[in-house]
């Protein structure tokens, strides 16, 4: 079962566009949405996170946008850079019985984008 | 500070063999986690460690296995390889006193033919 399910699977943007990419979660037990962003070869580096409690959180020229009612979030990029050009992940997790531990990551299936110059 | 270490970085193994893959967190660390990634299922946790014991545990066969050693390096051990093993494994540490932050290592690519 597919807990969270990401679009678009590919994405093509031109240089100082915004790049948008789109999550969907089922488990309202979630408590922690991150961003990586994996470059080839790399592994997967953390972005920006948000918690349910805000709405909106932004970092430089990234901004997570959060409808806890629709169990869904997004990335926006703005001023999307030929730099930006990776897989970008969703991912949702919570604590653990013990309330020590977020280290069990859903990821959703990753969106590979291209910035074109 | 140095970062997430995985060796080695790239394993060819054929069917039936076993395999040990090694994860050395970052300093101060005391929490690693384990995940597959292939081109079909994506990234997939296969289990925690934390302070030599496993806290978390995702849903692979017992085939996967791992442990954590005192000075927080960890290894995960798949036995009975199968064709379907064959994909980037990810370690990832966190400081483990419930702080969110996970920060990977670069993997190890495994290829079983």
């Amino acid at each position: 079962q597919q807990q969270v399910k990401q679009s678009p699977q590919s994405l093509i943007v031109q240089k100082g566009g915004i790049s948008i990419i789109n999550c969907a979660y089922e488990n309202t037990a979630f408590d922690y949405f991150p961003w990586y962003q994996q470059f080839p070869g790399k592994g997967p580096a953390l972005l920006i996170a948000i918690r349910p409690d805000v709405s909106e959180k932004k970092e430089g020229r990234f901004t997570i946008s959060f409808n806890k009612s629709a169990k869904q979030f997004s990335l926006h990029i703005m001023d999307s850079q030929p730099g930006d050009s990776a897989t970008y992940f969703c991912a949702a997790s919570r604590r653990n019985a013990g309330g020590t531990s977020y280290g069990k990551l859903t990821f959703g299936q990753g969106t590979i984008l291209t910035v074109h110059p | 500070k140095a970062g997430v270490t995985q060796t080695p970085r790239y394993l060819i193994k054929t069917r039936g063999q076993q395999v040990t893959l090694s994860c050395s967190p970052i300093s101060g660390h005391r929490s690693v986690s384990w995940y597959q990634q292939t081109p079909g299922q994506g990234l997939q946790f296969l289990f925690e460690y934390f302070s030599e014991t496993q806290r978390n545990k995702g849903n692979f066969p017992g085939r996967f296995s791992g442990r954590q050693f005192s000075n927080s390096r960890s290894e995960m051990n798949v036995s009975t390889l199968e064709l379907g093993d064959s994909a980037l494994y990810l370690c990832a540490s966190s400081t483990g006193q419930g702080g969110e932050k996970l920060f990977f290592g670069s993997g190890t690519q495994l290829s079983v033919l």
